[in-house]
């Protein structure tokens, strides 16, 4: 019973290339939740999405931030044109329906040179 | 804004003390409070949970002290083990998405 699936772990780009982070939930559950995590910043909320919809984006960037979770596959979250700014650790959690409880991936750490 | 305000930032205790970290809320629609556990390299994990109606729940030698008159609640490690150590965020639902704190930066000195 795989848990949340977040690839890849490290990711390196440089400044005005595209980021792609993938999430795999946990078998059932059809909500996903995509957060961003700075030192000392705790957790941010980006994004909230189910099968083909996306449900709540209000913590992310209008530009060059975008998320999608497929009929089929794993839920991706983009960044164009990447920026020194945008290098952080983003976690992706799952749950099997709203308000319950969340699980977590290990998290895609993007470093922007 | 920010919705759960955490405090402390970091933590020391000896083990075998008490830890206690603390939060405080705003909103009084929230109604389900859990506490992530997270180590380094590692995404967060549920710890423990409660919702408003009891003002107290214990699991083992964590417990969560709730208040809901004063908009807090409290997250206590009993016998504190150099294992502990780890970064706690403490949360709240507001029904689209989980509001998270600052995180407390938890180390048990054996």
């Amino acid at each position: 019973n795989a848990g949340v699936m977040q690839n890849p772990r490290h990711l390196v780009r440089r400044r005005g290339q595209e980021a792609r982070l993938r999430c795999s939930p946990m078998k059932g559950h059809s909500h996903v939740y995509w957060y961003r995590q700075l030192p000392e910043e705790g957790l941010k909320f980006m994004v909230y999405l189910q099968k083909e919809n996306i449900i709540d984006e209000s913590g992310m960037p209008k530009e060059r931030f975008s998320a999608e979770f497929p009929k089929e596959g794993p839920s991706i979250l983009r960044i164009q044109q990447v920026v020194r700014g945008d290098s952080a650790a983003y976690f992706c959690a799952s749950s099997r329906d709203t308000r319950e409880k969340l699980f977590f991936g290990s998290g895609t750490q993007l470093s922007v040179l | 804004q920010q919705q759960v305000k955490q405090s402390p930032q970091s933590l020391i205790v000896q083990k075998g003390g008490i830890s206690i970290i603390n939060c405080a809320y705003e909103n009084t629609a929230f109604d389900y409070f859990p506490w992530y556990q997270q180590f380094p390299g590692k995404g967060p994990a549920l710890l423990i949970a409660i919702r408003p109606d009891v003002s107290e729940k214990k699991e083992g030698r964590f417990t969560i002290s709730f208040n809901k008159s004063a908009k807090q609640f409290s997250l206590h490690i009993m016998d504190s083990q150099p294992g502990d150590s780890a970064t706690y965020f403490c949360a709240t639902d507001a029904g689209n998405q989980f509001y998270f704190g600052t995180g407390t930066s938890l180390t048990v000195i054996p």
